[in-house]
């Protein structure tokens, strides 16, 4: 069965430094995202991507954040200069011919930022 | 405003009880609802999703839900529950717009 899959599965970082979260999308799907969840709390809505654009974005997607597909299969977040606020958990999903269809997640990456 | 209430932050049930997770939704529209469930580290796992048809729902896991328009309710359902089914269950609605939005969780603890 296709899946989601992201990369790194951790991630360690010194504040201040650039990272960059992989996922690979299922591969017939359109529409991609990035949503995040700080320890302990719930899954937040980051950023939404469609025909290599951004579809959406949430207030807390700023300026410090970047996605990209730079081929046919990897779809990326970048996160600039890192804050210890970005310490969470990177969840990448996809979903189908509409933006409705039910979006598939990946395991996620677990982001530290020291 | 779109948005998921989960009222319930922690429930506790014994092994082999009846299980109910609250979820209530704020939606203009005919909404589009998913369960999904979170063990401790692991990514979303659906367990079960509504579109449009009957407002009962079966899902993975012996699971179901049944939508109820009137009361703005998408509850989660299990007979009997087993200890393997200790996680966290988030609600989520589709908002029309690209994105889901996320219930802040149910914590389900089962005693032994």
């Amino acid at each position: 069965e296709p899946e989601v899959t992201q990369t790194p599965s951790h991630q360690v970082t010194q504040m201040g430094q650039e990272v960059i979260l992989r996922c690979v999308p299922i591969s017939n799907h359109l529409y991609f995202y990035w949503y995040r969840q700080i320890l302990g709390q719930k899954v937040e809505f980051l950023v939404s991507f469609y025909n290599n654009e951004i579809s959406e974005k949430s207030e807390i997607f700023d300026d410090q954040f970047s996605v990209e597909r730079p081929d046919g299969s990897n779809f990326t977040l970048k996160i600039r200069s890192t804050k210890l606020e970005d310490s969470a958990m990177y969840f990448c999903a996809s979903s189908g011919s509409g933006a409705y269809n039910e979006q598939f997640f990946g395991p996620g990456t677990r982001l530290t930022v020291l | 405003a779109q948005s998921v209430t989960q009222p319930d932050i922690h429930i506790t049930v014994s092994e082999g009880a009846s299980l109910e997770l609250r979820c209530n939704y704020s939606y203009g529209a005919t909404p589009y609802l998913f369960w999904y469930v979170q063990s401790p580290g692991q990514g979303l796992q659906l367990l079960l999703k509504y579109f449009s048809g009957d407002t009962l729902v079966q899902g993975i896991k012996g699971f179901e839900a049944e939508f109820k328009r009137s009361q703005s309710s998408f509850n989660l359902r299990k007979p009997s529950v087993h200890w393997s089914d200790a996680a966290e269950y988030f609600c989520a609605l589709y908002s029309g717009t690209y994105k889901y939005i996320f219930g802040t969780g149910t914590r389900l603890k089962v005693l032994a």
